[in-house]
């Protein structure tokens, strides 16, 4: 079965960097692109951005863009968000996902990962 | 770019039908046959009902389904019961070439 098993809960400081990571299984991860998605306490979902790892094509939403790393490791089947420099205003869920061939767009995600929580506090 | 719209809440009774709405633009919702849908039970991951409007992924029940008429999308959920209260999103895709989500729509089983 498909899975995307997400990174651990982390605590971190304004300033500090982060990258939390969403390891796959069971199907090619160079063939299908992984997004992110944004979910900041009680409120909806935003797109962060989309990456293909077989040529590390990545594409943010402007919202995101610059704010934002998205990377892939094809060796470990692994996709990566990262902050060089987080902001209490980062405290959010994340959720990485998968775009499904059977989409015409980047707008379906199909297997979602379980979410990592980053809280952003001094 | 701006969330799609979607109403804050929508409620039925079992068996019930209802509709939930997403508006966005001619750049997005208008412009393109890729609208998804999603459904969020809380502190869970959202699971896809709908993709390009009207398909739905196996599995997902045919109770769910979508429609779109001009820079309106909509989900409509038939045979309302219990385990479908949760909060619900469109996205689409735009001509960015990147999705916006809507706001979310949380619907109540009465």
């Amino acid at each position: 079965e498909v899975q995307l098993v997400q990174s651990g809960a982390e605590v971190k400081k304004p300033g500090e960097s982060l990258k939390i990571s969403c390891k796959t299984s069971e199907y090619s991860f160079t063939n299908y692109w992984i997004g992110w998605v944004r979910q900041m306490p009680g409120k909806g979902l935003e797109w962060m951005g989309i990456i293909y790892p077989d040529d590390s094509d990545t594409r943010y939403s402007p919202s995101f863009q610059g704010q934002v790393t998205i990377s892939a490791d094809k060796s470990i089947s692994t996709a990566y968000l990262q902050w060089s420099s987080l902001k209490a205003s980062d405290t959010a869920m994340y959720f990485c996902a998968r775009r499904p061939r059977y989409c015409s767009s980047f707008s379906c995600l199909d297997y979602w990962g379980q979410g990592t929580l980053v809280t952003v506090s001094s | 770019q701006s969330a799609l719209t979607q109403p804050a809440s929508v409620s039925g009774s079992p068996g019930q039908s209802i509709s939930i709405s997403c508006t966005g633009s001619s750049s997005d919702v208008g412009g393109y046959d890729y609208v998804s849908w999603y459904q969020q039970h809380p502190l869970k991951a959202p699971k896809l009902l709908i993709y390009d409007v009207t398909d739905r992924p196996s599995g997902v029940s045919s109770r769910f389904s979508g429609s779109k008429s001009g820079n309106t999308a909509s989900l409509t959920i038939s045979g309302l019961q219990a385990e479908d209260e949760a909060d619900f999103y469109c996205s689409s895709y735009t001509s960015s070439g990147t999705v916006v989500f809507g706001g979310g729509t949380k619907l109540t089983v009465l």
